[in-house]
């Protein structure tokens, strides 16, 4: 069985950091693009960014409001895919999932989010 | 960037009855590279529909996905109780926008 588990969020004073973790099981990671998508309260999702797998270079592409602020990194040794949040921004305040994808930016699998929150 | 608009915003039906979402995109998506996602309350997206048309592992036959280019629709043919919920749809082509979403709420 596909499991997604992300781990990391909390509540975090604007311009810190906080790094997500997304720990998968129950397939091959390495041979999956990974991503990131997020979710204001109340509001639709968007999509952050996303990482190759290493197949494919294990490149990363960013939504532009995202952009040098965060990086996605992954260790398929231990089969978990990270989001490195920097210079946090209010609006970055939303549930984070980690989704596995089969084709880059398609999510076939979620997982059950997690909760960042960014005031002072 | 792409620009997925979804119609209508609000849809209000009965259980056994059939609904129609509509997703128009500002440009056309490439290859059919559209998904559409349902969302239930306090529970993360489930992957529908994949490549305009076809279903996701595990989705009933009542969901059909169709459409090409611009203009792209998702049919339930018949609601039950736990179809009630936000549907998204996403193009995966470039950038993975997602709509704005539509819910069907019980009429």
């Amino acid at each position: 069985e596909v499991q997604l588990v992300e781990s990391g969020g909390g509540l975090v004073q604007p311009g810190r950091s906080l790094r997500l973790s997304c720990t998968a099981s129950g397939f091959t990671f390495g041979d999956y693009a990974m991503s990131w998508v997020r979710q204001a309260p109340g509001k639709g999702l968007e999509w952050v960014g996303f990482i190759r797998s290493k197949a494919y270079g294990g490149t990363t592409e960013y939504a532009a409001s995202v952009k040098g602020r965060f990086t996605i990194s992954r260790d398929d040794s231990k089969s978990i895919a990270y989001l490195q949040m920097n210079s946090l921004k209010t609006e970055d305040t939303a549930v984070y999932y980690c989704t596995r994808d089969p084709i880059t930016m398609l999510h076939d699998y979620w997982g059950q989010g997690t909760l960042v929150t960014v005031s002072s | 960037e792409i620009v997925l608009t979804q119609s209508p915003g609000t849809l209000s039906l009965s259980p056994g009855e059939r609904a129609t979402l509509s997703c128009r995109a500002s440009q056309s998506v490439s290859s059919s590279y559209l998904a559409w996602y349902q969302q239930k309350p306090g529970q993360a997206p489930r992957l529908l529909i994949y490549g305009a048309s076809s279903r996701a592992t595990g989705i009933p036959d009542r969901f059909s996905g169709s459409g090409s280019g611009t203009d792209f629709t998702l049919t339930i043919s018949r609601l039950e109780p736990e179809d009630f919920a936000v549907y998204y749809c996403q193009q995966y082509g470039s950038s993975g926008t997602f709509g704005g979403g539509t819910k069907v709420e019980i009429k």
